[in-house]
């Protein structure tokens, strides 16, 4: 069955610093991609996402790429504030229903630092 | 406008009991998804319900059932309650045809059971 692979945290970085978290996949066909974001104490956000090879989702300056050949779909940032601190989840909507399944990664911590 | 409201936020029930959760989706959506997080791990989808009809059900047990009102909201019960049902529940909506696959959905802030 389908399944999302992220690395694992916590991810500690210093306020301004590089981010990167991993994500891979296994599907059939081609999936939609997304990262939801979860702040302390609320439910997931949409961050961004991606509906087909190649494509580039973007917000609040994070980026990610959806690279068909790697089955990947990694979450970058280039410079990182303190309230970025949260718990970053990639998911998947497969293409063998006609309707919207989330399949979640198990999650990734990042914690700022000013 | 109203986002997606879950209540209760917490709960605390006994090992065996019965319990029902609520949803009330974002204004205008009509599709109602529960997804059970259990502690630092992802969501699992339960199931989800359109035009009030279980659309495609998660690995999950008959224990676990739902129902959605023609106002589009929406109960999660869980029968026979184990220990490991312990989790953070998650109701998600989305707009149309039993939510499109790259639809984005909305998630309530969580209802967090724990069983003893």
């Amino acid at each position: 069955g389908d399944s999302v692979t992220q690395m694992e945290g916590p991810v500690t970085l210093s306020e301004e610093a590089f981010l990167t978290i991993n994500c891979t996949y296994t599907a059939t066909g081609y999936p939609s991609l997304f990262w939801y974001v979860q702040y302390p104490g609320e439910g997931l956000q949409l961050l961004l996402k991606a509906t087909k090879a190649d494509d580039k989702g973007s917000n609040k300056g994070f980026e990610a790429t959806y690279r068909k050949e790697t089955t990947s779909f990694h979450l970058e940032k280039g410079s990182v504030q303190v309230s970025d601190s949260a718990v970053y989840f990639c998911a998947l909507s497969g293409m063998n229903t006609g309707f919207q399944k989330l399949v979640f990664g198990t999650g990734t911590r990042l914690l700022v630092s000013p | 406008d109203a986002g997606v409201t879950q209540s209760p936020t917490h709960l605390i029930k006994t090992r065996g009991q019965q319990v029902t959760l609520r949803c009330s989706p974002k204004s205008g959506h009509d599709t109602v998804s529960w997804y059970q997080q259990a502690l630092g791990q992802g969501p699992q989808f339960i199931f989800q319900y359109y035009e009030e009809e279980e659309r495609q059900r998660g690995n999950f047990p008959d224990r676990f059932s739902g129902h959605q009102f023609p106002n589009y909201s929406s109960e999660l019960n869980v029968n026979a309650l184990l220990l490991g049902d312990s989790a953070l529940y998650l109701c998600a909506s989305s707009l149309g045809a039993g939510g499109l696959r790259d639809t984005e959905a909305f998630f309530g802030q969580g209802t967090r059971l724990t069983v003893v």
